[in-house]
């Protein structure tokens, strides 16, 4: 597609339950990102992926968060045990490259937890 | 650590008005660079500059401008003749070269009043 598709656009899940976020990248980009926007708040950032792989998770804010990227495309996600405090817009955006390129931005998944 | 602040919540100018939006950054490399974005009320955010720190040159596009001054470590971006459809929330953010990180600061919002 021309730009960074994610899905769903809305989320509205029981406090408990599993959820996951996916996010296409524009077609050729390597650098993947994953940010997340509380209500009012700036960007907080999640992790990075060049290609498959993720350097540094240190950004995911538990445990019950995890990501991973597959072919080099497509992401996912994954908030285990969801809790209130992780309801927010989750952001995804591409790159060229790594992070001293431009970021494309996904329209970003509303996700709300009951 | 990499910090990036914009002192400026919330601004309020009338249409035509000129205004500038300020940011200051920490970072311990030599080797940076800068963005600004916009993230306008449909929520999807747009990729506005990007400046390595090597290149102190200011940048004028239309009706916006960017003043990068290292002695003062600010990247600050103006807005002349400012008009509605620039209401937005703007976010200015930093990576270095050596970490996969990029930082945003938590936005100004700007109300551009007709």
């Amino acid at each position: 597609g021309a730009g960074v598709s994610q899905s769903p656009s809305n989320k509205v899940t029981e406090k408990g339950k599993d959820v996951e976020l996916r996010c296409d990248p524009i077609s050729g980009h390597t650098a993947l990102y994953w940010y997340r926007q509380s209500l009012g708040q700036g960007l907080e950032f999640l992790i990075y992926f060049q290609g498959n792989s993720a350097p540094d998770k240190s950004g995911l804010p538990s445990d019950r968060f995890s990501a991973e990227r597959t072919g080099g495309s497509v992401s996912t996600l994954t908030i285990q045990r969801t809790q209130q405090e992780d309801s927010a817009v989750y952001l995804c955006a591409s790159s060229l490259a790594r992070t001293n390129y431009e970021q494309y931005f996904g329209p970003g998944t509303r996700l709300t937890v009951t | 650590a990499q910090k990036v602040t914009q002192a400026q919540t919330e601004i309020s100018v009338v249409e035509k008005e000129d205004v500038t939006l300020d940011c200051v950054y920490e970072t311990r490399d030599t080797t940076y660079y800068l963005f600004w974005y916009k993230q306008p009320p449909s929520g999807e955010l747009v990729f506005l500059i990007r400046r390595n720190s090597f290149d102190e040159q200011n940048e004028i596009s239309g009706r916006y401008s960017w003043n990068f001054q290292k002695s003062t470590s600010s990247f600050n971006f103006t807005i002349t003749a400012s008009q509605v459809v620039d209401s937005a929330v703007y976010f200015c953010a930093l990576s270095e070269r050596r970490d996969d990180k990029i930082i945003f600061g938590k936005g100004t919002r700007l109300h551009i009043l007709p």
